[in-house]
């Protein structure tokens, strides 16, 4: 199986804020890669897919990009809203589909 | 506008078998892929298994030998079976659809969950 991590495992941040996420592969993925935002209690939301496309009706404020194994998402002017967990998803070599353990992002 | 509603008890006793359904409505079943997603109250997400309607379908090799997923093309029904539950299987499942045209593994269809409890 493919292994994901993601750092940091939790931040705290500024409504204002530039929020940045790395994920890492633990072989190469290509751009098989996909970000989701959950937040507590609800079923997760697709972000960002293929590494670096922004899902349609996703804010421009946030962004991903990385190819290979190194991947990063970021959050640019972070809203009230945008305090959840985030989870990187591998869909590269399957079974299974693999997802990071996520990021917390909460208020500072 | 596409909705899922996954149903099922929500208490299952260990060494027997869960039961989930997903319940598809505002579009045809045929038109995704479909998949289980698990996750452990404060713990993070686990693929479980996929379906296509032609047939297609795997799972996770960790859980294969206990795992059967099955799709009602008819009712728009998704469904899975586990067998032999133990406390590890406690877990908010989760049922998500990738449409067809984009291809398999871009969740961007996501029912609201149910927790499954394994206990005696």
């Amino acid at each position: 199986d493919i292994q994901m991590t993601q750092s940091p495992s939790s931040l705290s941040a500024s409504v204002g804020d530039t929020v940045t996420i790395t994920c890492r592969a633990s072989q190469d993925i290509n751009n098989f890669l996909n970000w989701y935002q959950q937040k507590p209690g609800k079923a997760p939301k697709l972000l960002i897919y293929a590494a670096s496309n922004l899902e349609s009706g996703v804010p421009s404020r946030f962004s991903g990009s990385g190819f290979g194994t190194d991947f990063t998402f970021t959050i640019s002017s972070l809203q009230p809203e945008d305090f959840a967990t985030y989870y990187c998803q591998q869909y590269d070599d399957l079974p299974p589909i693999t997802f990071g353990p996520g990021t917390k992002v909460d208020f500072k | 506008q596409v909705q899922l509603q996954e149903s099922g008890p929500e208490l299952v006793k260990p060494s027997e078998t869960l039961s989930l359904t997903c319940t598809v409505s505002g579009d045809s079943i045929s038109n995704y892929y479909w998949s289980w997603i698990r996750q452990p109250p404060g713990k993070g997400l686990e693929w479980v298994a996929f379906m296509y309607y032609s047939g297609s379908t795997d799972a996770n090799p960790s859980l294969k030998s206990r795992v059967t997923v099955s799709l009602d093309t008819f009712r728009n029904l998704f469904s899975l079976k586990l067998t032999s539950v133990t406390a590890a299987d406690t877990a908010v499942y989760f049922c998500a659809g990738s449409i067809e045209r984009r291809g398999n593994w871009f969740f961007d269809l996501w029912g609201r969950g149910t927790l499954v409890t394994v206990s005696s």
